[in-house]
């Protein structure tokens, strides 16, 4: 069975800094895709990033960028210059065939 | 385009009734996923439809909870009869292909329930 760790409750960072997130996964599948969803206060989890385990290449997406590394199984979520709307529980998930399996999430507060 | 919607946002009911909670996905979307997230743990996977057979449903707790999708539209997710561990917040997603291609699941708000 698939599991996915997240080893920080609660992150804080300073605004307009850089906060990184981490991730470990467990699994014995070679094609599976990893993801990191943010979800705000009383609000919506909307997909951040995503990255295919077969691309070597990591993932960007403006700010945030995803440190893969397949071998150690890690994941991490790498934010840059953070803004107040970044404020959010931060998920990471693992997928193979269809379900998503999640980590416990990391809550990220912006201090101004 | 509307998103996916959930109803009730929130739900608050004593140990042994039964409450509905319900999901509309994204237009078109053939498969619909439900989730839960206990207080504090990680968000695990309920079940799957793909239209409205059931794919998927390792992830049912136990028989007190029952899951529809007639008509492969909404979806419906019953608790009978509810139990206080049966509390938090429960998601429901829906994408459009089911193939291992990349297909991005989209959420919706969650229902909080909470049972007294």
């Amino acid at each position: 069975a698939q599991t996915v760790t997240q080893s920080q409750p609660e992150m804080s960072v300073q605004e307009a800094e850089t906060v990184t997130l981490s991730c470990t996964y467990d699994t014995s599948e070679s094609d599976y895709y990893l993801f990191w969803y943010k979800q705000p206060p009383s609000r919506q989890m909307i997909l951040v990033i995503r990255q295919e385990a077969y691309k070597q290449q990591n993932a960007t997406e403006n700010r945030f960028s995803v440190n893969f590394q397949k071998a150690a199984k890690s994941f991490s979520l790498k934010i840059s210059d953070s803004q107040l709307g970044d404020a959010a529980m931060y998920f990471c998930a693992f997928r193979g065939a269809q379900k998503l399996v999640f980590g416990q999430g990391t809550r990220l507060t912006i201090n101004p | 385009e509307a998103g996916v919607t959930q109803f009730p946002s929130h739900s608050v009911i004593e140990k042994g009734q039964t409450v509905t909670l319900r999901c509309d996905p994204i237009s078109g979307h053939d498969n619909l996923y439900w989730y839960r997230r206990v207080m504090g743990k990680e968000i695990k996977f309920l079940l799957h439809f793909v239209k409205e057979s059931k794919q998927d449903e390792s992830g049912m707790p136990n028989n007190r909870f029952l899951a529809e999708r007639t008509g492969g539209t909404y979806s419906t997710l019953k608790v009978q009869p509810a139990e206080l561990e049966d509390s938090g917040v429960y998601f429901c997603a829906s994408s459009q292909t089911r193939d291992r291609a990349y297909n991005e699941q989209f959420f919706g708000p969650g229902t909080r329930l909470t049972v007294l």
